[in-house]
């Protein structure tokens, strides 16, 4: 999978906006950017993922710069549910006789305040 | 209904043993997965399999045999149990991806399996 780099960790406050920042200056053009998150003693789980166009779903929006390097998830109030680790991912797809796997890195330490 | 389910939770087992753990999808997926969670919180493949046929093993040792009677299931078996499998096991599912990864994928809640 292309490289990312997130910051370690972030602070957030109740009901305000949050921009999690993520960096893939190794990018190719086709993959997608995925973003998932794992809350205390839970599994992954899928928040939101894009090629190009920002995207929005009930959970949150995805920024993605012009030249595809950089990204970034947006929780639009945060809530204390919200505190989690989140990971931004470019999976390595497949094709062919080859498969895509789902690699995660160290992830961004989200930390809410009320 | 759970997408992915596991069995046990937690598992507390001592060095030597054997013991599996169990996960099913009700998605419909083709491909599963099992992960494993150290206690440094990083999150490694392990196993992927895809229709029942194994397709990625990431070094893992022969110890651990996944195996996957059909597609909606997927054990772990791990044999001659060490400190170091103390982890939480996760098992995911998801579509098989073509040249781009274009899905989502789903995790179960984990298995925190403890060695003594």
């Amino acid at each position: 999978d292309a490289k990312t780099t997130q910051p370690n960790s972030m602070e957030s406050n109740e009901e305000e906006p949050v921009h999690l920042p993520c960096n893939h200056s190794t990018i190719s053009g086709t993959d997608y950017i995925h973003w998932y998150r794992q809350l205390p003693s839970q599994g992954p789980e899928y928040v939101i993922h894009g090629l190009t166009s920002n995207v929005n779903n009930r959970m949150a929006s995805l920024a993605i710069a012009e030249d595809r390097k950089s990204s970034t998830l947006i929780l639009h109030r945060a809530t204390l549910r919200d505190a989690a680790v989140y990971y931004c991912i470019l999976p390595r797809g497949g094709g062919g006789t080859s498969y895509g796997k789902l690699t995660f890195g160290q992830g961004t330490i989200l930390t809410v305040h009320p | 209904d759970t997408a992915v389910s596991q069995t046990p939770k937690y598992l507390v087992t001592q060095m030597g043993n054997d013991k599996s753990i169990k996960c099913e999808q009700n998605l419909g997926h083709d491909t599963m997965y099992w992960y494993k969670q150290d206690s440094k919180k990083f999150l490694k493949i392990m196993f992927s399999y895809n229709n029942k046929e194994l397709i990625i093993n990431e070094t893992v040792p022969n110890r651990f045999s996944p195996k996957s009677p059909d597609k909606a299931h997927l054990n772990l078996h791990i044999n001659s149990l060490e400190l170091g499998d103390s982890a939480v096991y996760f098992c995911a599912s998801s579509q098989r991806t073509g040249y781009v990864w274009d899905t989502e994928a789903f995790f179960g809640q984990g298995t925190r399996l403890t060695v003594v």
